[in-house]
């Protein structure tokens, strides 16, 4: 099984600060087949990014902003969000796909400094 | 527009059985396979399993294989996780969610039901 590392716990930013959270792997992510999600509290998870780095489309095909982007490839990857905005407070989940059993990470909570 | 919609909450006794539902629509369900994925009180996501609609074709997390089993009704764009004896350690909210390739359980999940908080509880 995939273990997945993300970092930091908790990060503590304002709005308008560039937020970077890892995810790392226990072993390479096949094809780079991994998933950005993130979660507010009482909602499901909603799809960020797959593939390590494209966008998702989203609801209603609204597309995710482009201040979401990811990065990475083997077993370190990056989710960058450029500059924070006010919804953007929430727990971001990093999960691979590409070998089964499938896994997340821990999560990665972004707080209002 | 697609839609995953699941059945309503449930209180259970230990021991006691349970079937909740994941309903697609807005989308051929044969086509897509959907994952379940666990999260505990105040915990992350946990991967439970994933069916292939088409033929109900299951693959199971190890952490799950055994104590819960998915299936699926085609004919009513369902989806089912059942347990045949809860515990207490099963009280957790419950997401479906679709995979966003065609016919491959090796994608992304784009689609997500809302939920469906179980409560085992004596």
């Amino acid at each position: 099984e995939i273990v997945l590392t993300q970092s930091p716990g908790t990060l503590s930013l304002s709005p308008g600060e560039r937020a970077t959270l890892s995810c790392r792997a226990s072993q390479s992510v096949i094809s780079s087949d991994l998933g950005w999600y993130q979660q507010k509290p009482g909602q499901a998870p909603r799809l960020l990014i797959y593939g390590a780095s494209s966008r998702a489309t989203g609801i209603r095909a609204t597309g995710i902003p482009d201040r979401f982007s990811g990065s990475g490839s083997g077993t370190d990857f990056t989710l960058t969000i450029s500059r924070l905005e006010p919804e953007d407070f929430a727990v971001y989940y990093c999960q691979q796909y590409g070998t089964s059993p499938l896994t997340f990470g821990g999560g990665t909570k972004v707080e209002i400094k | 527009e697609v839609q995953l919609v699941q059945s309503g909450a449930e209180v259970k006794k230990p021991g006691e059985s349970l079937r909740i539902s994941c309903q697609g629509s807005g989308y051929s369900i044969s086509d897509y396979w959907i994952s379940w994925v666990r999260q505990m009180p105040g915990k992350g996501l946990e991967w439970m399993g994933t069916i292939d609609p088409s033929d109900s074709f299951t693959k199971y997390s190890p952490s799950f294989q055994g104590h819960v089993t998915l299936s699926n009704d085609k004919s009513i764009s369902t989806a089912y996780l059942q347990w045949s004896s809860l515990k207490a350690s099963d009280t957790a909210i419950y997401y479906c969610a679709r995979h966003k390739d065609i016919n491959t359980w090796s994608a992304a999940l784009d689609y997500w039901g809302q939920g469906t908080l179980v409560t085992v509880s004596s």
